[in-house]
């Protein structure tokens, strides 16, 4: 069985701060990787996945993401956040036909 | 032109009453998923099919019940239903068997149980 561990709760931080969000998993075998976000009040879009390759993936509005295959982990960055990045972050890996989803992280960014 | 939508958006009702929630893609997707997101935001998988098959069926109460009429509809229909099915149910689809390709999501359907 596979499961996905996000080690942020909820991340407060100011404008223009860095922000890094980690999430690990646990899987034998191959896994496809993602980070999923949820705006206040609307449905999950993807950010960013990583399936093969570099495994520094970049998405959109600035995220990022690095998969460490050594540590399980797929942590997703981005430099300097914006009001507009207040959301919910979550990470998701497929190994088994099934995406399983972390608990989530809240972001909440102070302008 | 909305590639998945759920109806209804909120759905409110009173315990043991039975309700569907539909779901239709247009995306030409091959799966069809319902996830429920609960207080916590947490996102659990709930069933998934594949060109109209089951392929997936979480530890789910049997009062909860897919129906997959085509590949581009997956609806939920929910028997006696119960305080805690209280949640956000999210429909999605992928165009690959599941998890090889990114999930599109619906917008959700807020099921609240009284």
């Amino acid at each position: 069985a596979q499961s996905v561990s996000q080690h942020n709760h909820h991340v407060i931080l100011s404008e223009a701060a860095s922000l890094e969000l980690g999430c690990n998993y646990s899987y034998g075998g191959t896994v496809n990787l993602f980070w999923y976000v949820q705006y206040p009040g609307q449905h999950l879009q993807l950010l960013l996945k990583y399936f093969s390759g570099d495994p520094l993936v970049k998405g959109i509005k600035g995220f990022e993401a690095e998969f460490i295959k050594s540590k399980f982990s797929f942590n997703l960055r981005k430099p300097s956040v914006q009001w507009s990045d207040t959301a919910e972050y979550f990470c998701a890996v497929n190994g088994d036909y099934k995406l399983s989803f972390g608990a989530g992280t809240t972001v909440t960014v102070r302008a | 032109d909305t590639a998945v939508s759920q109806t209804p958006k909120y759905l409110v009702t009173q315990m043991g009453n039975d309700k569907s929630i539909k779901c239709e893609q247009n995306l030409g997707h091959d799966t069809m998923y319902w996830y429920k997101q609960d207080s916590k935001k947490f996102l659990k998988i709930m069933f998934s099919y594949n060109n109209k098959e089951l392929i997936i069926n979480e530890t789910v109460p049997n009062r909860f019940s897919p129906k997959s009429p085509d590949k581009a509809h997956l609806n939920l229909h929910i028997n006696s239903l119960e305080l805690g099915d209280s949640a956000v149910y999210f429909c999605a689809s992928s165009p690959g068997r599941g998890g090889d390709s990114p999930l599109h999501f619906g917008n959700g359907t807020r099921l609240t149980v009284t």
